[in-house]
């Protein structure tokens, strides 16, 4: 079956742009995941939907990011006036409920802020 | 800092030897401990899970993990590694009872290996 998806697979912007960075999960799956990867580091959890809530974004590191799963399904992540530190390969991932199932990721987007 | 520490950045091998990939975290009380490995190419995927239970636990493609609580370690090992085991390696915990589902990585150990 279908696995995760990420659009874009790839995005450039400039310093200050606004993005989007979508994910559809595997269908079924009620927990859904961000992370982001900086080169040469492990992924770093920024937050997670059980459903349509955020159930745990503590992870998320400043007011310009904000994440929606309106319809418990499909999530996008939304990145406001958008830094060079931002630069990072952004990994979803879902799994069938919250908690210690398989996490299945999806192959990331990579965004790089100029 | 609590983390999750992997001692090896790159490792390099040839076909047949034996690997084993230190992987130690900080966290006390209860862990739930993964593998994940990624191909070049391709996406994260599990490669072995522990919970609770028989501290050795057995992955795909032959790879096996133990789990050593008094020492905060679960290394990855495997007997004779191939070509195709080349790729990233990464450890990640789940803090608790593993109601969160919130994985943290360590920073990932690149295995090469040499036909």
């Amino acid at each position: 079956g279908a696995g995760v998806s990420q659009t874009p697979s790839n995005k450039v912007t400039e310093k200050g742009k606004y993005v989007e960075l979508r994910c559809d999960p595997i269908s079924g799956h009620t927990a859904l995941y961000w992370y982001r990867q900086s080169l040469g580091q492990g992924p770093e959890f920024l937050i997670y939907f059980q459903g349509t809530g955020a159930a745990d974004d503590s992870g998320l590191p400043n007011d310009r990011f904000f994440a929606v799963r309106p319809e418990g399904s499909v999530s996008t992540l939304k990145i406001q006036r958008t830094e060079r530190g931002d630069s990072a390969v952004y990994l979803c991932a879902s799994s069938l409920k919250m908690g210690t199932d398989t996490q299945y990721f999806g192959p990331g987007t990579r965004l790089t802020v100029l | 800092a609590q983390s999750v520490s992997q001692h090896n950045h790159h490792v390099i091998l040839s076909e047949a030897a034996s690997l084993e990939l230190g992987c130690n975290y900080s966290y006390g009380g209860t862990v739930n401990l993964f593998w994940y490995v990624q191909y070049p190419g391709q996406h994260l995927q599990l490669l072995l899970k522990y919970f609770s239970g028989d501290p050795l636990v057995k992955g795909i493609k032959g790879f096996e993990a133990e789990f050593i609580k008094s020492k905060f370690s679960f290394n990855l090992r495997k007997p004779s590694v191939q070509w195709s085991d080349t790729a990233e390696y990464f450890c990640a915990v789940i803090r608790g009872s593993g109601n969160t589902g919130k994985l943290i990585f360590g920073q990932g150990t690149t295995l090469q290996v040499k036909p």
